[in-house]
């Protein structure tokens, strides 16, 4: 069936920034989706990007889709305590109609 | 803003309990989720509704049924608790003709120790 990987852990330094990684086997792949989870809460959506475009940016969230290798990335700029949480990649295609999960990054932030 | 609630954040019952999860949303959405979230597992989705009265099985609905008697109100029900159904619950709702791709709102979750 189809699937969506990420890896599981990231850590960074305060002010640096961060690019968290998803990869997606669904060629019909329409929708594309960036869920952040903070500790003890549900999902919030942070962005998507329809796989007509390429490059997507909102403050310090820079979402990257390489549609030729169904590679999806998420770089937050100048990364802050704040932005520790576990970050879903999603995607929904046109031939599954299913909308699809990763795993998850676990994303630490040390001072 | 939307707001999805659940009704309890941790929940501990025993084996072969019947268990009830609710979700309740102010949206006016049409269509709910139920996943489960289990580690290194993502989210997995158990069932939904894109109607009153209206379900659809999703990946892993075994050992679980649902009940939408109004529109802003899922819930989901565990006939007999086990143990392999300890795990983090997450109710979602969304807007829009397509119940699948529309963007999905969340639920805080909750916990489910089943001892």
């Amino acid at each position: 069936g189809e699937d969506v990987e990420q890896s599981l852990f990231l850590s960074v330094r305060e002010g640096d920034s961060s690019v968290i990684n998803c990869t997606y086997t669904d060629s019909s792949s329409t929708y594309l989706y960036w869920y952040k989870q903070e500790p003890g809460a549900g999902l919030q959506l942070l962005t998507y990007i329809f796989s007509n475009m390429d490059m997507k940016q909102d403050q310090r969230l820079t979402v990257l889709l390489n549609k030729k290798d169904k590679h999806l990335s998420l770089r937050i700029a100048d990364t802050q305590t704040g932005d520790s949480a576990i970050y879903f990649c999603a995607e929904w295609g046109a031939n599954t109609d299913k909308l699809i999960f990763g795993t998850g990054t676990r994303l630490q932030v040390f001072p | 803003d939307v707001k999805v609630t659940q009704s309890s954040r941790y929940l501990v019952k025993r084996t072969g309990e019947k268990v009830f999860l609710e979700c309740v949303q102010d949206m006016d959405h049409e269509n709910m989720f139920w996943y489960r979230q289990d580690p290194g597992l993502g989210l997995r989705l158990i069932y939904f509704s894109y109607d009153v009265k209206m379900k659809e099985k999703g990946d892993i609905p075994e050992g679980y049924s649902v009940s939408r008697e109004k529109k802003e109100r899922f819930s989901l029900i565990l006939e007999s608790a086990s143990t392999n159904q300890t795990s983090m619950y997450l109710c979602a709702s969304s807007s829009g003709p397509s119940h699948r791709k529309d963007t999905q709102y969340f639920g805080p979750g909750t916990r489910l120790t089943v001892l």
